[in-house]
């Protein structure tokens, strides 16, 4: 398809796991985010790739979590010793970073981790 | 500090009905920019519109249109003759120049169109 993917749709978990979590941007969109939308809020800025760097990660929680992104293409969320309050949607967005152009922010599906 | 506020959590409203969600931005830039999200039960959020801080034209999209008054720091959205299908939750979001490209959003407004 032609949109973001993210991988896995859902992801259950225990707390004190790390989990990993997958996103496919647009192909030819140089800037990656994440954000993080908890139940019944709006959506909070984790990170922010330009290609394969992270110019802005000022959104990360804490050191429990890290992303990386590879290629200037697929981007991994980590999040290690999970805990409860960690449960949320993850969402990644795509954009085109070009000078003039709108710029606007494509979103993928999301993936909701729970943890138990 | 950069903060965007949707003061309606919940809004219902019988088809056909105009409706209105109001959004109220704070940021020190001169230059930012203001988007709306649709966010359906799907999840997914379907990007509608961006403006940046030096147009205040108002804009028209169908049955959508956007106000957006610099003087109160507000970008309003109104649906006009409402449709069951525009029933999900709406984002108002900034984006400060100086902050690069994150985006913040507002809590959002769960907006409701019962036939």
């Amino acid at each position: 398809g032609a949109g973001v993917s993210q991988s896995p749709s859902n992801k259950v978990t225990e707390k004190g796991k790390d989990v990993e979590l997958r996103c496919d941007p647009i192909s030819g969109h140089t800037a990656l985010y994440w954000y993080r939308q908890r139940l019944g809020q709006g959506l909070e800025f984790l990170i922010y790739f330009q290609g394969n760097s992270a110019p802005d990660k000022s959104g990360l929680p804490s050191d429990r979590f890290s992303a990386e992104r590879t290629g200037e293409s697929v981007s991994t969320l980590t999040i290690q010793r999970t805990q409860q309050e960690d449960s949320a949607v993850y969402l990644c967005a795509s954009s085109l970073h070009r000078r003039g152009a709108t710029n606007e922010q494509f979103f993928g599906p999301g993936t909701r981790l729970t943890v138990l | 500090a950069q903060k965007v506020t949707q003061a309606q959590t919940e809004i219902s409203v019988v088809e056909k009905e105009d409706v209105t969600l109001d959004c109220v931005y704070e940021t020190r830039d001169t230059t930012y920019y203001l988007f709306w999200y649709k966010q359906p039960p799907s999840g997914e959020l379907v990007f509608l519109i961006r403006r940046n801080s030096f147009d205040e034209q108002n804009e028209i999209s169908g049955r959508y249109s956007w106000n957006f008054q610099k003087s109160t720091s507000s970008f309003n959205f109104t649906i006009t003759a409402s449709q069951v299908v525009d029933s999900a939750v709406y984002f108002c979001a900034l984006r400060q120049e100086t902050s690069g490209s994150r985006l913040t959003f507002g809590e959002g407004t769960q907006l409701t169109v019962n036939p």
